[in-house]
This record gives structure tokens, sequence and C-alpha cells, in this order.
């Protein structure tokens, strides 16, 4: 049973655009909520996390959106850069971390 | 900043061999994570432990062990390896009395190849 879902897998952005990758969560024991950044090769990089007693946070460009009723949260790119090209995984965290499916994010010049 | 360290960077082992992992937490963490990705796939949870005593347990295979010793470092040691333990195996840190609570620190990495 999958219980973290990610969407969509993949993710083509223009340059500039907004870059939106939600997830959706079935445990109630979860109690972080991490993004995280993966280049091929590389170890999973954390981007941004969030309590679920808080509805949004943002760091530069990125905003985590945090919907406790509905068990959903999604990260938005504002800004989105070639450099920003990589695989993002939301994580839901009971002390280890699940992870999503992964978003492979492209973002074209 | 010091992050988690991971040795070796690159394994490569026959069939039915034997590998250890190590992994060198970031400095004052108390918490070492085990995960498992193969090619495409997302981080897979293996093990964890909480000063130095296993704290949860994952998706581990019986022919896989780990420890982690009275320096926080940790060991993950595969026996009668098969041609589907090539992966990408990560270790991750983090601090139960840091503010972020459970935030982990993912290390870079050791590529496991099984031939």
């Amino acid at each position: 049973q999958q219980q973290v879902k990610q969407s969509p897998q993949s993710l083509i952005v223009q340059k500039g655009g907004i870059s939106i990758i939600n997830c959706a969560y079935e445990n109630t024991a979860f109690d972080y909520f991490p993004w995280y950044q993966q280049f091929p090769g590389k170890g999973p990089a954390l981007l941004i996390a969030i309590r679920p007693d808080v509805s949004e946070k943002k760091e530069g460009r990125f905003t985590i959106s945090f919907n406790k009723s509905a068990k959903q949260f999604s990260l938005h790119i504002m800004d989105s850069q070639p450099g920003d090209s990589a695989t993002y995984f939301c994580a839901a965290n009971a002390g280890k971390s699940t992870f999503g499916d992964g978003t492979t994010l492209t973002v074209k010049p | 900043a010091a992050g988690v360290i991971q040795s070796p960077r690159h394994l490569i082992k026959e069939k039915r061999e034997t590998a250890t992992l190590k992994c060198y937490p970031i400095p004052r963490h108390d918490t070492v994570y085990w995960y498992q990705q193969g090619p495409g796939q997302d981080p897979q949870f293996l093990i964890s432990f909480y000063e130095k005593m296993q704290s949860d347990k994952g998706s581990i295979p019986d022919r896989f062990s780990a420890q982690q010793f009275s320096d926080y470092h940790s060991e993950l040691n595969m026996s009668s390896l098969e041609l589907g333990d090539s992966a990408l195996y990560f270790c991750a840190s983090s601090s139960r009395l840091a503010k972020v609570g459970y935030t982990q620190y993912f290390g870079p990495g050791t590529r496991l190849t099984v031939l």
C-alpha cells in the first residue's frame, strides 16, 4: 500500500514558470513533511519542510502548501530555472521517512 | 558545515560475496537511517538506529545487518549478495534534540554493483 502518493510522475515547465508537485498521505501519525531534491547519482538534499500545524511555508522560490484535513501537501517552485531540473521527492515522517515515488522536473530554457 | 560521510562511494562485488558500507553522521546527530534506492525508484527505508539501539526496521533482507557504534557511526553488512542488491545505498542522520525534529540529512550514497 502506497502510503505517500506523489504526482505528477514527470513535469516539463518553461523557464520562469511555476512548477507544482502534489502529494497525499494516509497515515495521520506522520508529523513532519520534507521535500527533497535529487540529482542523478547524488543523495537527496533537503529543500524545505513543514509541520502539520502550519498551512504554508515559504523559503525563497520554494513554497509548501499543507492541507491537514485533506491530508495533502504540495511544493510550488516559482520562477523555475533550468538548474531546478531534478527529481523531487516528497516525504512524510514518523521517525523514518516514507517517500513518494518522485517527480522528474525538466525546466526548458 | 559538516555533512554525512559514506564510504566507499562505489563498490563492485560478485554474487554471494559480502559487503560492508560505512556511514559517519553529522556531528552531534544521534540517529542514523539506511535507505536503498534502485534505478528510477524512491529511497526505501531499511533500518534506523537511535543512540546505538535499533529504533525502526523496514524492508531489510535477513541477509543484511547493521549496527551503530559508540562514536555514532554505522555499518551496513550485506552477505550472500544477489544481483538485485545492486542499488544506491544512502545513509541519513538526524538529531532528536534539534528544533527541526526529525529532519534527515542524506549522505552522497554508496553505489553497489553486484556482478
